[in-house]
């Protein structure tokens, strides 16, 4: 299967400040079509995860435009501008190329904020 | 709104089956192909597998732990998505999630399934 590592595991953010969050995999999320399938979801205490970022940098349908999504091949990074106080959870990558399907996520980086 | 709401989770000893059920709503399920994702207690999130809709073939492709254990199942006159869990280990036990399709949309809030002795 694809090893997805995400870095750092936790992070502490100073409210109106920038956050980064690392994610590498072991093999090209890049498929033949041209789409790199790689996404990005927020788990928020006590609640479900949902979806952020598609095919690295769409944001979904109502996140805000300060979470923004970049990277290729194997690595990618996702930046939220400035940390609001809802922005807390844990983060998580994953991918969706292999086959037969095997998705696999990143082991998650838990934001707080300080 | 799209909606799925899970149930079914328990305790359930070891050897034990069980299954779990998500109700959809909110959009065209025969249509929609449908993942089911784990969360074991304090820990990260696991794909368990995912099924196509009838209309692409209506397969499951499985995770590696489960496969051989746990079937995916879906009955699209009634909107719902199935778990059937067999042989459970207490490896297993965790918070069952179901979400639509391969890019896991939207996600129910998750049933408990506790496996032990």
């Amino acid at each position: 299967d694809i090893v997805m590592t995400q870095t750092p595991l936790s992070l502490s953010v100073t409210p109106g400040q920038p956050a980064s969050i690392s994610c590498k995999s072991s093999q090209s999320l890049l498929h033949s079509d041209g789409k790199t399938y790689l996404y990005w979801y927020l788990q928020k205490p006590g609640q479900s995860p949902q979806l952020l970022m598609y095919e690295v940098s769409n944001r979904f349908s109502g996140v805000p435009d300060r979470f923004s999504g970049s990277g290729s091949g194997t690595d990618f990074t996702l930046k939220i501008s400035r940390v609001e106080a809802e922005d807390v959870g844990v983060y998580y990558c994953m991918q969706s190329i292999q086959l037969p399907l095997a998705l696999t996520f990143g082991g998650g980086t838990k934001v707080q904020i300080k | 709104e799209v909606q799925l709401v899970e149930s079914g989770g328990g305790l359930v000893k070891p050897g034990g089956s069980l299954r779990l059920s998500c109700a959809a709503s909110g959009f065209t399920f025969n249509n929609a192909w449908m993942s089911w994702v784990r969360q074991a207690p304090g820990k990260g999130l696991e794909w368990v597998g995912r099924i196509k809709s009838k209309t692409d073939g209506g397969t499951a492709d499985y995770a590696a732990p489960v496969k051989g254990r746990f079937t995916i199942l879906r009955d699209d006159s009634k909107n719902t998505l199935y778990l059937q869990m067999n042989s459970l280990k207490t490896e297993d036990t965790a918070v069952y999630y179901c979400s639509t399709g391969s890019m896991l949309l939207v996600w129910g809030q998750g049933t408990l399934v506790t496996v032990s002795s």
